[in-house]
Order: structure tokens, then sequence, then C-alpha cells
């Protein structure tokens, strides 16, 4: 089943705690991306990779890492989280480098920063 | 800045009535205008998407209207279900090359029987 997987998908950490959320695409994708969610605000990206290591910021992108060493995994990083990212995550990835009618969105993580 | 404007915040309708969930732009090189569906738990989901040399693109009950000049589009549910009930993001993003999508504020629609 082709699908794109993020894992935890409930974490709750406390500031400053360096924290990863993994995602994985088993679609053998070149274009994947993260976005946050957040009431009021719809979904805004953070980064975004079109092949293995070639990254880019998105909108918001402060406090925020990511790698793509392998094809299929594009983990996302929080070095020292702060409570402003409190959020709902998800990671998207796409065949074709940017064409949205093809992306596919993960299950989501929701993180708590305490 | 909101590129992608998207009303209402919420929405109610009745079985049967029709959904509405309008949307504007204002960067004129938006050129692929799709709409999401998400409900609650899982991710957004691509349902419709259109591009503007056409004014309207129809998929089952599911209708975007597309408005150049005003540049505005909107998502028209007929005949709604319960089914229905979700949260639906308008977004618009720029063909070639890397395309980065704007996406809307979301719109949550609740079906009543």
């Amino acid at each position: 089943e082709a699908q794109v997987t993020q894992n935890p998908r409930y974490l709750i950490t406390v500031t400053g705690k360096k924290l990863t959320v993994t995602c994985s695409q088993n679609m053998n994708h070149e274009y994947m991306s993260w976005y946050r969610q957040d009431p009021g605000l719809g979904l805004r990206q953070i980064y975004y990779s079109m092949n293995v290591e070639v990254t880019d910021k998105g909108d918001v992108p402060e406090g925020y890492k990511v790698s793509r060493k392998e094809k299929r995994n594009f983990p996302l990083i929080l070095e020292s989280p702060s409570p402003n990212q409190t959020s709902l995550y998800f990671c998207a990835s796409s065949s074709i480098p940017g064409r949205t009618d093809t992306q596919y969105f993960g299950p989501g993580t929701r993180l708590t920063v305490l | 800045q909101q590129q992608v404007k998207q009303s209402p915040q919420s929405l109610i309708v009745q079985k049967g009535g029709i959904s509405i969930i309008n949307c504007a732009y204002e960067n004129t090189a938006f050129d692929y205008f799709p709409w999401y569906q998400q409900f609650p738990g899982k991710g957004p989901a691509l349902l419709i998407a259109i591009r503007p040399d056409v004014s309207e693109k129809k998929e089952g009950r599911f209708t975007i209207s597309f408005n150049k000049s005003a540049k505005q589009f909107s998502l028209h549910i007929m005949d709604s279900q319960p089914g229905d009930s979700a949260t639906y993001f308008c977004a618009a993003t720029v063909s070639g090359g890397y395309q980065k999508v704007t996406f809307g504020t979301g719109t949550k629609l609740q079906v009543i029987p």
C-alpha cells in the first residue's frame, strides 16, 4: 500500500529537549515536505526537499532542521523545542517535484511542548 | 502575509443542501488551485483541482468555480452528506519547477441530518 508514515503520532515533551519526528514514504517520491497546522492559520510549510541531499526552507523554518540522506526518509528535527512549536505536523511526498496533484500526506504528529 | 484567504471558518449545512466555501488569492502568478479534504485524525487528501484556463470543474458532487478576473475560486458541494463533514482547505501554487503551495486557513464543515 502506497503511504507516508510518521512517528511518533503523539509526543509530549519539555522545552529544550531535542526531538526527531520521522517521516518515511514507500512510493519512491523525489519531493518531500513538512508542514505545521495551527488553528486559524491553515497549513504552513516548514522545509521541503527536492531529492537526496537537497533541502530548502519553507515559510516557517525557524527552530527546525531537516535532513534527506535517503530518498524515502525525511526527518524533522527540533534541537531545542519551545512551547510555540506545539502544533500538528504533517509530512508529505510527491512523485513529481512540486506537483501538488500527486502530493500524499502522512497521518500527522501532534506535538506538545511544555 | 496571507496570500490565500478562505471563508467561512466554519459552516453548518443540512443534509441535502449545498455547501459553499470561498477563497481569494492575491498572487496573479498562481496557476493551479487544489482543494484538500481532511478528516479528524487524518492528513489532508486532494479532493479536486482546477487551472485558470477553465471557469468550472465538476467531479461528482464537488464543483470548483473559478473567476480569474476577481481572483476568486470556490468549492460547491451539492447534496451535502454527513460523510462530507470535514475540514476543507483551498490552496494555490505556481506551475513549473518547484511549486511552493500556499494554503487557505481551512473551513470546518458540519453536515447535519
